[in-house]
């Protein structure tokens, strides 16, 4: 079935490095694909999505390219900031069934200042 | 309302109690999916209504867990005979109509710890 695999945390960075939390996908046709975040004791937020291959989705200085031929949509940043700490969640929406979101383990990411 | 609405936030029970979530979707949200995050299994999908029926139940565990969405707003999970392994967060989300191109908005869950 499908499945998100992604990078396994903690992941923890200074102020101002460069992010890449990596995620790949096992689908049929065309799924949809997100990145999710949940800071600590608020609930999930949609962070970016993008719908077909070399769409790229950008939201906060956060970007993530789908890639049909690598099956992946790694989320990269240039400049994170303590306030990115939180967990990323790599999803996808199946082409079968559009109103389920099969999500990955999460990454929890923390910066120090 | 303003987001998702989820009541209790948390809730302690005796493994073989029955227990009800509920779920309040945002204002004109036609379409209302219930997952549960646990440490184990990560995020897993439960079920999905549009309108007050569902047509993606596949991901229900058991016959013990249940749900309804009654008028097209409020829906109810109710997981019956309570066990240890029911214990997660079970996080409601919804969205304008269902498929891809709808955004789907969570609430903050509902932690359950069956004792």
């Amino acid at each position: 079935g499908d499945s998100v695999t992604q990078m396994e945390g903690p992941v923890t960075l200074s102020e101002e490095a460069f992010l890449t939390i990596n995620c790949t996908y096992t689908a049929t046709g065309y799924p949809s694909l997100f990145w999710y975040v949940q800071y600590p004791g608020e609930g999930l937020q949609l962070l970016l999505k993008a719908t077909k291959a070399d769409d790229k989705g950008s939201n906060k200085g956060f970007e993530a390219t789908y890639r049909k031929e690598t099956t992946s949509f790694h989320l990269e940043k240039g400049s994170v900031q303590v306030s990115d700490s939180a967990v990323y969640f790599c999803a996808l929406s199946p082409y079968s069934s559009a109103s389920k979101i099969i999500f990955g383990s999460g990454t929890r990411l923390s910066i120090r200042p | 309302g303003a987001g998702v609405s989820q009541s209790p936030s948390n809730k302690v029970t005796e493994k073989g109690k029955d227990v009800e979530l509920r779920c309040d979707p945002i204002s004109g949200h036609t379409a209302l999916y219930w997952y549960r995050q646990s440490l184990g299994q990560g995020l897993e999908f439960l079920i999905y209504f549009q309108g007050n029926s569902a047509p993606d139940k596949s991901g229900l565990p058991s016959d013990r867990f249940s749900a309804e969405r009654t008028g097209g707003s409020v829906s109810t999970l109710t997981i019956q005979r309570t066990q240890q392994e029911d214990s997660a967060v079970y996080l409601c989300a919804s969205s304008l109509a269902s498929g891809t191109g709808n955004i789907q908005y969570f609430g903050a869950g509902t932690r359950l710890s069956v004792l």
